[in-house]
């Protein structure tokens, strides 16, 4: 089965800084979508950004940015020029076989001004 | 206005009533899912459905029923609630197969099972 795995229940950044969400993950797809999406305190799930594992380029949205190493299985999000807006629950996800998303267990972004 | 929209926001009910979770989409999105969101678990997935009529398990189904009659719908049944089943739901729908598409969510609805 899918897995996805968040190592860092726990992230501080401070405003206007950069900081990297790590995400690693397991699959027997050869080819797949990856995300990350985005819980404020307000609890709506937004959509943060999408890789398409076959293409090699990371994929960019404005301030947001991965790293993606599909080898190593590997998708960390990076947030430039952290705002104080940034401050959520993010959660990384993967395809799960049969037209279903798997989701870590989340990363807690606290952004300190 | 058009989105998608969960009823009721908060819930409190005792174990063993029964007790449904309504999600209505207006975009006529094919997929549906209802996952639930646990401190320690993150998102898992309970049920989804692919179109009117078409509804598979995932990976924590125990305990819940759901239906799809109408493509705009996906009614979330608990049978006989439980404790365990304190938690917040999340609907969420996608033009597409839930794992290459955008998952739109909806609010939540926090249930707690006394």
């Amino acid at each position: 089965a899918q897995t996805v795995t968040q190592s860092q229940p726990e992230m501080s950044v401070q405003e206007a800084e950069t900081v990297t969400l790590s995400c690693t993950y397991d699959t027997s797809e050869s080819d797949y979508y990856l995300f990350w999406y985005k819980q404020p305190p307000s609890r709506q799930m937004i959509l943060v950004i999408r890789q398409e594992a076959y293409k090699q380029q990371n994929a960019t949205e404005n301030r947001f940015s991965v790293n993606f190493q599909k080898a190593a299985k590997s998708f960390s999000l990076k947030i430039s020029d952290s705002q104080l807006g940034d401050a959520a629950m993010y959660f990384c996800a993967t395809e799960g076989g049969s037209e279903k998303l798997v989701f870590g267990k989340g990363t807690k972004l606290t952004v300190n001004p | 206005d058009a989105g998608i929209t969960q009823s009721p926001r908060y819930k409190i009910t005792e174990t063993g009533r029964q007790v449904t979770l309504m999600c209505h989409q207006t975009w006529s999105h094919s997929y549906m899912f209802w996952y639930r969101q646990d401190l320690g678990h993150g998102l898992r997935l309970i049920y989804y459905s692919a179109a009117a009529d078409i509804t598979d398990k995932g990976e924590v189904p125990d305990g819940y029923v759901v239906s799809r009659s109408k493509t705009e719908n996906f009614p979330l049944t608990l049978e006989s609630a439980t404790r365990s089943q304190t938690s917040v739901y999340f609907c969420a729908s996608s033009a597409t197969s839930g794992g290459t598409g955008e998952l739109f969510f909806g609010e939540g609805s926090r249930l707690t099972v006394l």
